[in-house]
């Protein structure tokens, strides 16, 4: 099993259409997660930490489920301009001081 | 402010010959890495370091040697190029840490035939 885990997609929405990925860590000690954008032959940015009770950012919400142990984001009002790839990201608490990334979901949103 | 920033952006090399990827960061982050990216693969680690002076191995090392004598800049170094390690090369930092949010660099597309 792959310790962060994406569908891989692509996911291909109409403008306007809310759409949302989940991601599913290994590790229940799991403590720091993350969601970054891709964009086609770019680095990964940022886009939002993901807090235990949830947070939201403009049209993008986050959520972490311990218990299931899986991230999930939520983008309403689709905008061309989010078309990327989303990487979940993880800190896998393996003594290695890194964090883990998932290989990614990509969206596609359509006029 | 340049932020993470990676040379070259491209490089094509012959199987066995060695080469420096560069990465050099202006803004004063102990943490910083070097992963690899592959299509359908998720960014894999390949070194770390800590802080000058300390570094550390990722999941995927083997080839790779990396050293760290100034905060500033983290080269990677190819040792003997097989064309597996044709990929895309990242190198990020972080101000707070490695479980922190990392700024990457732009890139090194490399391809060894």
């Amino acid at each position: 099993r792959k310790e962060v885990e994406q569908d891989p997609g692509p996911f291909n929405v109409p403008e306007g259409a809310t759409v949302a990925f989940n991601c599913t860590y290994s590790n229940s000690a799991s403590q720091s997660f993350f969601w970054y954008r891709q964009d086609c032959r770019k680095e990964p940015k940022l886009l939002m930490s993901v807090y235990s009770s949830g947070n939201e950012d403009g049209r993008f919400t986050a959520q972490l489920n311990r218990a299931s142990q899986y991230i999930s984001l939520l983008i309403r009002d689709s905008k061309l301009s989010d078309s990327a790839t989303y990487l979940c990201v993880v800190n896998m608490d393996t003594g290695r001081r890194a964090l883990t990334f998932g290989s990614g979901t990509r969206l596609q949103v359509q006029p | 402010n340049a932020g993470v920033t990676q040379t070259p952006k491209f490089q094509v090399l012959k199987t066995g010959q060695s080469m420096t990827l560069q990465c050099a960061q202006d803004m004063n982050h102990e943490y910083m890495s070097w992963y690899r990216q592959d299509p359908g693969m998720g960014l894999r680690l390949i070194h770390y370091s800590v802080g000058a002076g300390i570094t550390d191995q990722g999941e995927v090392p083997n080839g790779y040697n990396v050293s760290r004598s100034t905060t500033e800049d983290f080269p990677l170094r190819l040792l003997s190029a097989a064309p597996s390690q044709t990929s895309v090369y990242f190198c990020a930092s972080s101000r707070a840490g490695w479980s922190y949010e990392q700024y990457f660099g732009p890139g090194t597309r490399l391809t060894v035939t």
